[in-house]
This record gives structure tokens, C-alpha cells and sequence, in this order.
């Protein structure tokens, strides 16, 4: 079975202060993904991972930034913590000689105060 | 550019009763389509995906949902609900041309099953 792990599940930090979430995945998928889930809105893409170095912007990538130095690991970043990054982020990953379906992880809540 | 959705934020079924999650898309080209559901505290699980072959598609837990491309329609059922069956359901398009054939999601469907 595929498994993706999140450093955390919950997480509560300032205003203002530097904040890593860590993704790690152990099937060798080449693209990693990170979203943010808030009520009523579903799911929205930050950013995700064609494979290691490379990265593109999703629909909301304000405010975060992404490192992928291994293929199996994935940060997000938020540079300088606001409230309004309160909010669940998950992390998924692709194999891509797959369906396109994606396997995520089970989420961190994050909560700016 | 592709959306979803999903028609009413929260549904209440009895157990027994069936289950109907309603999902419609829409994408510019024939697009592949994902039912995920999120159990209490827990990320999202693939329950079924159509890939072009058949438009109805059976998924774990009994669950399953038919494409229907006329009406850009997918919509999830099971024949009767089970108390585990609580839990939020997401309805997902892929659409193959966008770079890195990105999943766009629906605002989400939380099942509540009443005994």
C-alpha cells in the first residue's frame, strides 16, 4: 500500500513566525502535491512537485513556497504565518504510470494565532 | 478552465436508505473523473474513478456512480447507507491537457447517517 505521511497532525503557531509542514511518501511517485481544505470550498492546490527541483504554482500559491530536494519528500512553506493560513493542508502523491488518482496523506491542521 | 459541483454541502440519509451524492463537472475535453472519501480526522481515500471505459463505475464499501456525458454528470449512490458511511465525500475532475494533470475538486458532500 501506497503511504503518505505529514510530519504533523496538529499544529499551532504566531503570527508572523516561519512554518515548515513535512510530506513523505515511500512509493517512489515522482509528482507530490500540496492542497488546503477549508469548509465549503473543497479542496484548493497550492503547489505540487513534477518530480525533484521542480515545482509549479497551483491556484492559491500566495503566501508559500515548496522544497523538493528527495523524491520522496515534499515541504511546504509558509514564509511569515498569517490567521488567515489557518486551515488543513494535505499532501498527496502520483505515481505517474497510474490512473492519475491520487494518495494522500492524513492532513495537519494548522492554526495561526 | 474545468470546475465541479457538488449539489448540497450536507446530506442526511437513514440507515438502510439510499445514498445519492450529486456531482456535475465541466472540462473542455473528456475528462477523468474521481469520487474520494475523507473519514473523521483522516485524509482522502480513492472510492472510485472513471478512466473512459465503462460509464458505470463500481467503487469500494458498495458504492458506485455513473458518467453520464450528456448531462456532464457524475453522480455517486449506494443502495443503502451504513453508519460508517458518515463522512465527507469529494467528487474530482482531471482534466488531461492542464500541466501536470492537476485534480480540481468539489466543495464537498458531508454524509450523515441517522439510525
Amino acid at each position: 500500500d501506497v503511504k503518505v505521511t505529514q510530519s504533523s497532525r496538529y499544529l499551532v503557531k504566531r503570527t508572523g513566525e516561519k512554518v515548515f509542514l513535512e510530506c513523505v511518501q515511500d512509493m517512489d511517485h515522482e509528482n507530490m502535491f500540496w492542497y488546503r481544505q477549508d469548509p465549503g470550498l473543497g479542496l484548493r492546490l497550492i503547489y505540487f512537485s513534477y518530480d525533484v527541483k521542480m515545482k509549479e504554482k497551483g491556484d492559491i500559491p500566495e503566501g508559500y513556497s515548496v522544497s523538493r530536494e528527495k523524491k520522496e519528500r515534499f515541504s511546504l512553506i509558509l514564509e511569515s504565518a498569517s490567521t488567515n493560513q489557518t486551515s488543513m493542508y494535505l499532501c498527496a502523491s502520483r505515481d505517474l504510470a497510474g490512473a492519475l488518482e491520487q494518495y494522500f496523506g492524513p492532513g495537519t491542521r494548522l492554526t495561526v494565532t | 478552465a474545468q470546475s465541479v459541483t457538488q449539489l448540497g454541502s450536507h446530506v442526511s440519509v437513514s440507515e438502510g436508505a439510499l445514498v445519492l451524492l450529486r456531482c456535475n463537472y465541466s472540462s473542455s475535453v473528456p475528462p477523468y473523473l474521481f469520487w474520494y472519501v475523507q473519514y473523521p480526522n483522516q485524509g482522502l481515500q480513492l472510492l472510485l474513478k472513471y478512466t473512459s471505459a465503462a460509464t458505470l463505475v463500481k467503487g469500494i464499501n458498495g458504492f458506485e456512480a455513473e458518467f453520464k456525458k450528456s448531462e456532464t454528470s457524475f453522480h455517486l449512490t449506494k443502495p443503502s447507507a451504513h453508519m460508517r458511511d458518515a463522512a465527507e465525500y469529494f467528487c474530482a475532475v482531471s482534466d488531461l491537457k492542464a500541466a501536470g494533470n492537476k485534480l480540481t475538486f468539489g466543495g464537498g458532500t458531508r454524509v450523515l447517517v441517522k439510525p
